[in-house]
């Protein structure tokens, strides 16, 4: 889910679980949708994208599942290690321009060892 | 080394002050971004360039300025104008036909003194 204020949503996993990290997204219309990782200090990666033709796309270790009924996207992790403690970010394109992204606030992930 | 380059990583304002942060990019990207991140925050778009001396305000550009005048190079200015500049920047460039993915630099801390 999306934080309120200073406060990220938290998730905390034992190393070698598999995580599911959760998004919400605003616009119908939305159809290109992209998940970020970042670590503290530092810029963004890229972890994983989908485009609204497709329910399901698989990289190495992470799944991203969209629903566009109910406007929800999900990120899940197999096999979590403490090097995937981090802070994630879904974004979506939500229209008004092919090269505005919106993203969401976060969720905190940690794993424990 | 291919990637984007952001300096420099800590930068203080004084009262009045105009400040520039720089973003350089040597992966021959078309579309490059400015990101405003605050704490706890997803990220805010500031403005974007979709190709040289064209650029386009986000969603908080006020108090902000920028130029595109080489493709590899999109500086932004933090304006006096700019009452709450503390924050962390963000820098991306992507290839330039929209909906794809963004590569992000190490981001830029500013500060007021």
């Amino acid at each position: 889910g999306e934080s309120v204020g200073l406060h990220l949503p938290t998730l905390s996993v034992q190393e070698g679980d598999n995580s599911i990290i959760n998004c919400a997204y605003s616009n119908s219309a939305s159809d290109y949708f992209i998940w970020y990782k970042q670590e503290s200090g530092k810029g963004p990666q890229f972890i994983i994208d989908i485009r609204s033709n497709m329910d399901k796309r698989q990289g190495q270790r992470v799944t991203v599942l969209l629903n566009k009924t109910v406007k929800h996207l999900s990120l899940q992790i197999a096999a979590t290690q403490p090097g995937d403690s981090a802070v994630y970010f879904c974004a979506e394109n939500s229209g008004g321009s092919n090269y505005k992204l919106t993203f969401g606030k976060g969720t905190l992930l940690t794993v424990n060892p | 080394d291919g990637g984007i380059t952001q300096s420099p990583k800590y930068l203080f304002r004084k009262e009045g002050q105009n400040v520039t942060l720089s973003c350089e990019q040597n992966l021959n990207h078309d579309a490059m971004y400015w990101y405003r991140q605050d704490p706890g925050q997803g990220l805010r778009l500031i403005y974007y360039s979709q190709i040289v001396n064209d650029f386009q305000k986000g969603d908080i550009a006020e108090g902000y300025s920028v130029s595109r005048e080489k493709k590899e190079s999109f500086p932004l200015t933090v304006t006096s104008a700019q009452k709450n500049p503390t924050a962390f920047y963000l820098c991306a460039s992507s290839p330039g036909q929209g909906k794809e993915k963004l590569f992000f630099g190490s981001g830029t801390q500013l500060s007021v003194l």
